[in-house]
């Protein structure tokens, strides 16, 4: 199947810092990515679409100017979590999307904020 | 709206025997994919099987079968023989109606097998 690459798995920030997450199709070209936020033993919020191309569509209640995100080519999305806190801790996952209507996952990325 | 609803929070199951995880699900559209994903402790998203509303015969990934039953709205996932390794969050989720690929989540079920 279709592999994700999601990078970093793991990262420790001080409050105020900014953390960038990257999503890589590593054999497809995704025209579209999606980010997720995760909190423990819940399930997956769609926080935002990455359109490659062009602004990404976030979803109600998610802070654009908080959660950059960037998709600059068909097989690399980036979320910046910009000035972040301790409430921003969280698991984010992206995934991408192919033509038979499956969405593989990346890895995850654990962001704990100190 | 579209919605997917996993009513049991927790599952327990003995090595080696069947269990069912049970996933209902409300849309009006009339096209839409159901699919299954796991979740283990490591956190990765990995997927296991897809039925589609128009699709005749119920999905079968080895071990995994999707009992799908449109007219009650159901898409519960079986898995024979369980295995220690099947220790995991399993999340029912469904592709949004428009044409999108945005995948809706249940809150899942934690499968827990014993040996």
């Amino acid at each position: 199947g279709a592999v994700v690459s999601q990078h970093p798995s793991r990262v420790i920030c001080k409050s105020g810092t900014s953390v960038k997450i990257e999503c890589r199709s590593l054999d497809f070209q995704a025209t579209t990515m999606f980010w997720y936020r995760q909190f423990p033993k819940k399930s997956l919020m769609l926080m935002a679409t990455s359109n490659e191309g062009s602004k990404a569509t976030y979803e109600q209640g998610v802070e654009k100017d908080k959660f950059l995100i960037n998709h600059a080519s068909l097989t690399l999305s980036t979320l910046t979590v910009t000035s972040a806190h301790p409430e921003d801790s969280s698991f984010y996952i992206c995934s991408a999307s192919v033509p038979r209507d499956e969405a593989f996952f990346g890895q995850g990325t654990r962001l704990t904020v100190v | 709206a579209q919605k997917i609803t996993q009513t049991q929070p927790g599952m327990f199951v003995q090595e080696k025997e069947a269990v069912t995880l049970d996933c209902t699900y409300d849309t009006s559209d009339p096209s839409y994919g159901l699919f299954w994903y796991k979740q283990p402790s490591s956190g990765e998203m990995i997927f296991l099987i897809y039925q589609g509303s128009y699709d005749q015969q119920n999905a079968t990934e080895g071990r995994y079968s999707l009992n799908f039953q449109k007219a009650r709205k159901s898409a519960n996932l079986v898995i024979s023989a369980s295995q220690l390794g099947d220790s995991a969050m399993y999340f029912c989720a469904m592709r949004r109606p428009g044409g999108s690929y945005i995948p809706t989540f249940g809150r899942g079920t934690s499968l827990i097998v014993h040996p």
